[in-house]
């Protein structure tokens, strides 16, 4: 099976900032990614998929980039209901594993 | 608009069988484009696949659940269930169903799953 590993865990910004995070899988999974953003109590929700494409009605200071094995989603001027927790998720082979998480809290 | 609902107990005790039904609303399941999906959350964590059929009626599940699971289509209804036996404590999740493409575009509210005597 495949694994997604995600950087880093948990972090702190503040509104304005530029965020970055990585997600890595074990193999090649070409740009089969997707990002979704989930907050307290509500559902995950689609962002990217394809590794770069912003599904319909994102902000685009979302953005997606990579293929392979090493993979970026991009946060550019960080607003205040982008606090959430970011999950990617591969969709080259099933199981389509998820990425374990990265918290973006208030610094 | 797509929209999916998932329904069934919320409590259920160990050593027994889960079953959830999810009730598409805007697309069919018998659509051989998209793959009906099950995933779910453990409370405070992250997400875990179960499994998903496809319009043909094929399946397809996680490995470490397949023992126990059974994912199955009520056409006539518009909705396809998921059936997992034999649960612990370790199954209580929220359990959502989702519409997958390339990526899972829509998603059920979820339903939270408790699995206690």
């Amino acid at each position: 099976d495949i694994q997604m590993t995600q950087s880093p865990s948990s972090m702190s910004a503040s509104v304005g900032d530029r965020v970055t995070i990585s997600c890595r899988a074990s193999q090649d999974i070409h740009t089969w990614l997707a990002w979704y953003q989930q907050k307290p109590g509500k559902v995950p929700k689609l962002l990217i998929y394809g590794a770069s494409t912003l599904q319909g009605g994102v902000p685009s200071r979302f953005s997606g980039s990579g293929s392979g094995t090493h993979f970026t989603l991009t946060i550019s001027n960080l607003q205040p209901e982008d606090f959430a927790t970011y999950y990617c998720q591969q969709a080259n082979n099933f199981p389509f594993a998820f990425g374990p998480g990265t918290t973006v809290e208030i610094k | 608009q797509v929209q999916l609902e998932e329904s069934g107990p919320g409590l259920v005790k160990p050593s027994e069988t889960l079953s959830l039904t999810c009730t598409v609303s805007g697309d069919s399941v018998s659509s051989g484009s998209y793959y009906w999906t099950w995933i779910r959350q453990p409370p405070g964590k992250g997400l875990e696949w179960i499994g998903y059929m496809y319009g043909t009626g094929g399946t397809k599940y996680s490995p470490p659940l397949s023992s126990r699971l059974t994912i199955s289509v009520d056409r006539s209804k518009n909705q396809f269930s998921l059936e997992l036996r034999s649960v612990t404590a370790a199954d209580t999740a929220i359990y959502y169903c989702a519409r997958l493409y390339t990526a899972l575009d829509f998603w059920g509210q979820g339903t939270l799953v408790t699995v206690s005597s």
